[in-house]
């Protein structure tokens, strides 16, 4: 069975670009949550989205929104890129909250 | 304090010893555990996870969890060159069991 999917793996962005990254959860689960994870850091919580509405939102700007499509794929994107913006985007899949299974992130580079 | 906290390590344990890492944790009232590995410029992958005071074994691996000392440990036996990873603990806060709070991660290493 495939596990969690996301696209693109690797984004070099300018400042004030905005970005779409995209995700595919495993077969049959419905809950996407979105992680962004500095170097050195754990991951730190931006949203999760449960049958296709957003259940909680961690400290993030404004500039960062999802969304959950019907076939329970999701969508991050960021608006006027910053320098720290700089992170790898971690993809995360559960049928309901708990466990979260991973995907193999996208690595956003902002020059 | 940080709500979940672990050494950073590194910590060096030799081959076919065990290595043991500790989280520890702010909230009370805190139910379930989790720990992930995560391999050098990867993404993190689920080991365990456990609810219950006491241990829990899978393989090489068990999970000690201790409530009342809010703290929860990860026993790896009989430790492989393929171990070493940076040992992430994830806990949901209370109410919230759809997020993750993450400690900062232990970076274990495993010298043959």
């Amino acid at each position: 069975d495939a596990g969690v999917t996301q696209s693109p793996t690797h984004l070099i962005k300018t400042r004030g670009q905005h970005v779409t990254l995209r995700c595919s959860p495993i077969s049959g689960h419905k809950s996407v949550s979105w992680y962004q994870q500095v170097l050195g850091q754990g991951p730190q919580f931006i949203f999760q989205y449960y049958e296709k509405e957003e259940r909680g939102r961690g400290n993030f700007p404004d500039r960062f929104s999802a969304r959950q499509f019907p076939n329970y794929s999701s969508e991050l994107n960021v608006n006027a890129l910053l320098l720290g913006d700089s992170a790898l985007y971690l993809c995360a899949s559960s049928l309901t909250d708990q466990p979260q299974h991973f995907g193999d992130g996208t690595r956003l580079s902002i020059l | 304090q940080k709500e979940v906290e672990q050494n950073s390590g590194p910590l060096s344990v030799p081959e076919g010893a065990i290595a043991s890492l500790n989280c520890t944790y702010s909230d009370r009232g805190s139910q379930s555990f989790f720990w992930y590995r995560q391999y050098s410029g990867k993404s993190p992958e689920l080991i365990m996870f456990i609810y219950s005071n006491g241990d829990k074994e899978d393989g090489r691996f068990t999970a000690q969890l201790n409530k009342a000392s809010q703290y929860v440990s990860l026993l790896i036996r009989d430790s492989q060159p393929s171990d070493s990873a940076t040992y992430l603990c994830a806990v949901p806060p209370p109410g919230s069991n759809y997020q993750l709070i993450w400690g900062a991660g232990t970076k274990l290493i495993i010298k043959p």
